[in-house]
This record gives C-alpha cells, sequence and structure tokens, in this order.
C-alpha cells in the first residue's frame, strides 16, 4: 500500500500558485518524499525530491515540515499545461526499493 | 538522448495469445521494472530488476514473466493472454545507488479481446 495520503483532486487558476498537498504521518528516517506527474496517458514525470530540507528547481518546489510528516508541492505559475496526476511517493534510500504509486492529485488548472 | 524506448506503443491481441513487450534504455541504468495502469487508477508494480540476471516480483506479478539478459533490455512477456491484462503497460529505468530519479517510457496500449 502506499504510504501517502493525497486529496483526490484540485483545481487551480491559470498563473496563480499551486499547492498541493501530502500526508505521509508514517514516513520513517531514511525515506526521501518523491514527487511525479502524469499528464494524460503519458508516462510519468519526475518532478523533485527532497529528504527534509525545502528543495526547489526549474519545476517547482517542496516544501517539507520539520517532523517531516507532510509536505506540500507548488508550482509557483500554474499553466494549462500543469493540468495532470500528481503523485506524492515516500521511498527509503536503499537502491532496491521500487518507486510505489498511489492514486495521487488530478490537478485541473482553469484559464 | 532515447531514454527508455517501449514497443509497441499498440497491440490488439486474442485471449490465449502469447506476446512480448518490448523496453530498452541506453542510460546504463541498473535498476529497471514494470507498471501496469488501468483505466484510473494508479500504477501497480509488475516486476522490477536490479541487474542484468536479478529479477524480482512486485505487486501484481501473476501472468507475466521477465528477464534480465542485458543491462540495456527488460522485456516482459504475457505467455497466455487474458482479458483481465488489457491495461497500459510503462517500464521504467533509473540508477540503482543514490536518489536518482526513475525515467519512465511513454507506454504500451495493449487490449485483449
Amino acid at each position: 500500500d502506499a504510504k501517502t495520503t493525497q486529496p483526490t483532486s484540485m483545481d487551480c487558476a491559470e498563473g496563480r500558485a499551486a499547492n498541493l498537498p501530502c500526508n505521509h504521518s508514517t514516513i520513517s528516517g531514511n525515506e526521501y518524499v518523491y514527487w511525479y506527474r502524469q499528464i494524460h496517458s503519458q508516462g510519468p514525470q519526475y518532478i523533485i525530491h527532497g529528504l527534509k530540507n525545502n528543495e526547489t528547481n526549474e519545476m517547482a518546489s517542496l516544501i517539507i515540515t520539520e517532523d517531516r510528516k507532510s509536505s506540500t508541492l507548488i508550482l509557483p505559475h500554474a499553466t494549462l499545461r500543469d493540468t495532470a496526476v500528481y503523485y506524492c511517493i515516500v521511498r527509503a534510500h536503499s537502491g532496491n526499493t521500487p518507486l510505489v504509486f498511489g492514486k495521487g492529485t488530478r490537478l485541473s488548472v482553469i484559464a | 538522448n532515447a531514454g527508455v524506448t517501449q514497443t509497441p506503443k499498440f497491440q490488439v491481441l486474442k485471449t490465449g495469445q502469447s506476446m512480448t513487450l518490448q523496453c530498452a534504455q541506453d542510460m546504463n541504468h541498473e535498476y529497471m521494472s514494470w507498471y501496469r495502469q488501468d483505466p484510473g487508477m494508479g500504477l501497480r508494480l509488475i516486476h522490477y530488476s536490479v541487474g542484468a540476471g536479478i529479477t524480482d516480483q512486485g505487486e501484481v506479478p501473476n501472468g507475466y514473466n521477465v528477464s534480465r539478459s542485458t543491462t540495456e533490455d527488460f522485456p516482459l512477456r504475457l505467455l497466455s493472454a487474458a482479458p483481465s491484462q488489457t491495461s497500459v503497460y510503462f517500464c521504467a529505468s533509473r540508477r540503482l545507488r543514490g536518489n536518482q530519479p526513475q525515467h519512465f517510457g511513454d507506454g504500451t496500449r495493449l487490449s485483449i479481446l
């Protein structure tokens, strides 16, 4: 079973920041938080990951709470092309551990 | 860069037929895996491999066989296709060590009549 809880769906106005929450209250010390998204029926696309510090890249920012029990993915200026299903996944640092996908959050960016 | 290449993109089979879905990556990734995605659902892991000659089962392995004879290729075999195996199949790869992101192929859409 996936170790994360995400809202089923969210809407966001184009140009606004999209804030996607994820609960991972049972995360252990060696587990990272990963975010992927799947646009329509394409293969999932990696967005960002982090352990305990906030992370930022060209696509998004990841904010992890101090107790690491939840996180938020932020798309600073959402566009229509960001409409997708967003998956929050926790995975141990060990290389053998597979990614386990839940049902994710369906983000709809509205013009 | 080709990345992860899956062939074919679409396939229709009759019940009982066999088929191999191909997956190749050119990034020298040790780890490769297969997922299936049913309509409106998340991805479920079928099989994975951490290197040539090593494979292991995921969440839904029944009805599927895999082998890993080279680093580059990780084919998925359906020995006797069933309608319940109608799905979209995704192959993925990544470096084994560290926290490297996983790269996915574009998928194979398989229908079994």
